[in-house]
């Protein structure tokens, strides 16, 4: 089984850009789709992108995601911070047998 | 409106069993997997179980394989999650989601084992 590893937390200030990294531990980061969840406290996940790029509609273009094989990681970057941005953030991705996520990353918008 | 509800989260002593229901409503719930995520308190994500559109294919944390089920109604839009052997350490906030994305979630519904 593969892992993903996140940044603990992160912090930027509003109207900033942040860029939150997950990286895989073996296996190729392009062999299955990542995905991205925001969870804020109290509430649900919510996918903020899907299929490595892909953002949902509602979901706001300063939100974007990519992957890059030579690091073997994804990426998910938020632009233009806003306060409600804060909330802790989620890789996933999967193989034949097998769901997992990163531990989180908290995102404190200061 | 594609909706997910879960439910039947409760307090059961540590050996127990307690089965976990998830309605889902707003898609084609036949056409798509669904899976079963959990939370504990003040900790990540970790998935649990998934099962595919039809059944026949079920996958599992090593951590549940072998004590909990997964299964669907596709006639009743429904998915369970029937947990034996509850431990200490299943204490957590179960969620229901759809498709290999986890496109939509529900809820979560509270399991606390304790004795």
């Amino acid at each position: 089984n593969f892992m993903l590893t996140q940044p603990h937390s992160v912090s930027e200030s509003p109207g900033k850009t942040v860029t939150i990294s997950c990286t895989r531990s073996s296996g190729s980061i392009a062999s299955n789709y990542v995905q991205w969840y925001q969870q804020r406290p109290g509430s649900s996940p919510i996918t903020v992108i899907y299929e490595d790029k892909q953002r949902p509609s509602g979901v706001p273009d300063r939100f974007s995601g990519s992957i890059d094989s030579s690091s073997n990681s994804a990426s998910l970057t938020i632009s233009g911070l806003k306060t409600e941005d804060e909330a802790d953030y989620y890789c996933q991705s999967y193989d034949s047998s097998n769901v997992v996520f990163g531990g989180g990353t908290k995102l404190t918008v200061l | 409106e594609v909706q997910v509800v879960d439910s039947g989260g409760d307090l059961v002593q540590p050996g127990g069993s307690l089965r976990l229901s998830c309605v889902a409503s707003g898609f084609s719930f036949s056409s798509f997997w669904m899976q079963w995520v959990r939370q504990a308190p003040g900790k990540g994500l970790v998935w649990v179980s998934r099962i595919n559109h039809d059944g026949t294919t079920t996958d599992y944390a090593d951590s549940v394989r072998g004590r909990f089920t997964i299964s669907r109604d596709n006639a009743k839009n429904t998915v369970s999650l029937q947990m034996n052997s509850l431990r200490v350490d299943d204490t957590a906030v179960y969620y229901c989601a759809r498709d290999v994305s986890l496109d939509n979630w529900g809820q979560g519904t509270l399991v606390t084992v304790s004795s």
